[in-house]
C-alpha cells in the first residue's frame, strides 16, 4: 500500500521565519494531496491541498508544491507566527475520495 | 466546527469489554471515514462507508467493526478491548468518494485500563 514518510518531525523556527515540511509518497497512482493542521487535542483541519494535476499552489502564508516525477510535496508557511504551532500532517490518497495515507507528523514550534 | 459530530468525547473501560463509537457526518456527505491515532502510529485509516457500503478497509482489527446507517450516521464497534486501543478515534466525512476534503470531528478518546 501506499507509504507516505514526512520529514522533519520537529521543527522549531523564530517569528517570522520561513518553515518548510516535506513529505514523499510510494505510489504513484496518488493523485489528492492534503495537509492538516492539528492543535493539541483538537480535530485536524485541512489547511490545504493539491491534486496532481498541479505543481503549486498558494493560499496567504501557505504554499504547497508537488513533484509528481520525484514523488515528494511540500508545505511552505512564510511569515509564521505563534499560532502557527502545532502538528502537522501530510497525507496522499491512492484515488480519488478514498482513505487517506498520513505521515507521522511534523511538530512546528514558533518562538516569539 | 466541521459539521462531524462524535460522542461519546471520552471513554475509559476496561480489558476484554466492547464499546461502540457514534458518529454523525455533516449533512450532505455521504462518504465516512475512521481514522486511529496514537503516539507510535499517528494517524491509521481504519475503514470507510459510502452511503451505507463499505467501501475500503484500512488496518482495521477483526476485532472492530462499522457500519454506516440508512440516515449516513455510522458506528465503531470495537470488542475484546486491549491497552493498545487506547487512542484518539476520529470520523471524518466528505461529500462522495471523488478526491474532496475530508472534514475531521472532535474525536473519541478511548482509555482502556
Amino acid at each position: 500500500g501506499e507509504n507516505v514518510e514526512q520529514h522533519p518531525s520537529t521543527l522549531s523556527v523564530q517569528e517570522g521565519d520561513s518553515a518548510v515540511i516535506k513529505c514523499t509518497y510510494s505510489d504513484s497512482a496518488s493523485n489528492y494531496f492534503p495537509w492538516y493542521k492539528q492543535e493539541l487535542g483538537k480535530r485536524p483541519q485541512l489547511i490545504i491541498d493539491i491534486r496532481s494535476n498541479v505543481g503549486e499552489k498558494k493560499d496567504q502564508r501557505i504554499a504547497v508544491t508537488l513533484n509528481k516525477t520525484a514523488k515528494h510535496f511540500s508545505l511552505h508557511i512564510t511569515e509564521t507566527q505563534p499560532e502557527d504551532s502545532a502538528v502537522y500532517f501530510c497525507a496522499a490518497s491512492m484515488n480519488s475520495g478514498y482513505a487517506l495515507n498520513f505521515g507521522k507528523g511534523t511538530s512546528l514550534l514558533v518562538t516569539p | 466546527d466541521s459539521g462531524v459530530t462524535q460522542t461519546p468525547k471520552h471513554l475509559i473501560t476496561a480489558t476484554g469489554q466492547r464499546v461502540t463509537l457514534r458518529c454523525s457526518p455533516r449533512s450532505g456527505d455521504l462518504s465516512v471515514y475512521w481514522y486511529q491515532q496514537s503516539l507510535d502510529q499517528g494517524l491509521q485509516f481504519l475503514i470507510q462507508y459510502y452511503n451505507g457500503e463499505e467501501r475500503a478497509k484500512g488496518n482495521i482489527l477483526e476485532r472492530f467493526s462499522a457500519q454506516q446507517f440508512p440516515d449516513l450516521h455510522s458506528e465503531l464497534n470495537l470488542s475484546s478491548l486491549e491497552l493498545g486501543d487506547s487512542a484518539l478515534y476520529f470520523c471524518a466525512s466528505s461529500v462522495s468518494g471523488e478526491g474532496n476534503e475530508q472534514f475531521f470531528g472532535p474525536g473519541t478518546r478511548l482509555t482502556v485500563l
